[in-house]
């Protein structure tokens, strides 16, 4: 499974968008990008998840890059709640998740 | 519906002992994974239960052994504790193993080992 490099933290002001970096320069053909997030103490949470278009639901917004190398979750608008850690993980099989270190986002008042 | 339920929500045992975790999927899901989560080492994958036989398997030490039956559950069972040992262990579940998959995480089962 590819590796994939997103930024140790960042902030967003509550009602802004959120968009959160990946990269994953050495993904193949085969692997989605999955995006899943951890609020403090419970089990992680699907997002979202792609191969090649972008994509959109209910609670965000995933767009990759023509190449694939990287992509960026959006969450249109952002709420307190939104404070977790954000895992981007690119994988073939979607039952055997690798996890990084993650993104923790906090959104402010 | 009801989401993937895991029992019990926290357990304390000493150096030495054994523990069973168990995890019940989502209705209609047929594949079951193990995860641990520490604060060093962060979310590690154990193992892949599908149908009853084991499809994947993270690099952990033979004490870590799972099971699933055929109504789906699953049990995990750690042998022989170790300080080490103690972390959250959370359980997921999803229809299928197979690409194009998502997977829905229990609350976990906290351990703690002394």
């Amino acid at each position: 499974d590819a590796k994939t490099t997103q930024p140790p933290s960042m902030d967003c002001a509550e009602g802004r968008a959120a968009n959160l970096p990946c990269n994953h320069s050495t993904i193949s053909g085969n692997e989605y990008v999955y995006w899943y997030r951890q609020i403090h103490s419970q089990g992680p949470q699907y997002i979202i998840h792609g191969l090649k278009n972008n994509e959109t639901n209910e609670m965000a917004s995933l767009i990759i890059t023509e190449d694939r190398k990287s992509s960026t979750l959006i969450l249109p608008h952002a709420t307190l709640r939104d404070t977790a850690v954000y895992y981007c993980i690119a994988l073939e099989y979607g039952n055997k998740l690798v996890f990084g270190a993650g993104t923790i986002l906090r959104v402010k008042s | 519906k009801a989401g993937v339920t895991q029992t019990p929500r926290y357990l304390i045992k000493t150096r030495g002992q054994q523990v069973t975790l168990s995890c019940s999927p989502i209705s209609g899901h047929r594949s079951v994974s193990w995860y641990q989560q520490t604060p060093g080492q962060g979310l590690q994958f154990l193992f892949e239960y599908f149908s009853e036989t084991q499809r994947n398997k993270g690099n952990f030490p033979g004490r870590f052994s799972g099971r699933q039956f055929s109504n789906s559950r699953s049990e995990m069972n750690v042998s022989t504790l170790e300080l080490g040992d103690s972390a959250l262990y959370l359980c997921a579940s999803s229809a299928r193993h197979a690409t194009n998959e998502k997977l829905f995480f229990g609350s976990g089962t906290q351990l703690s080992v002394l």
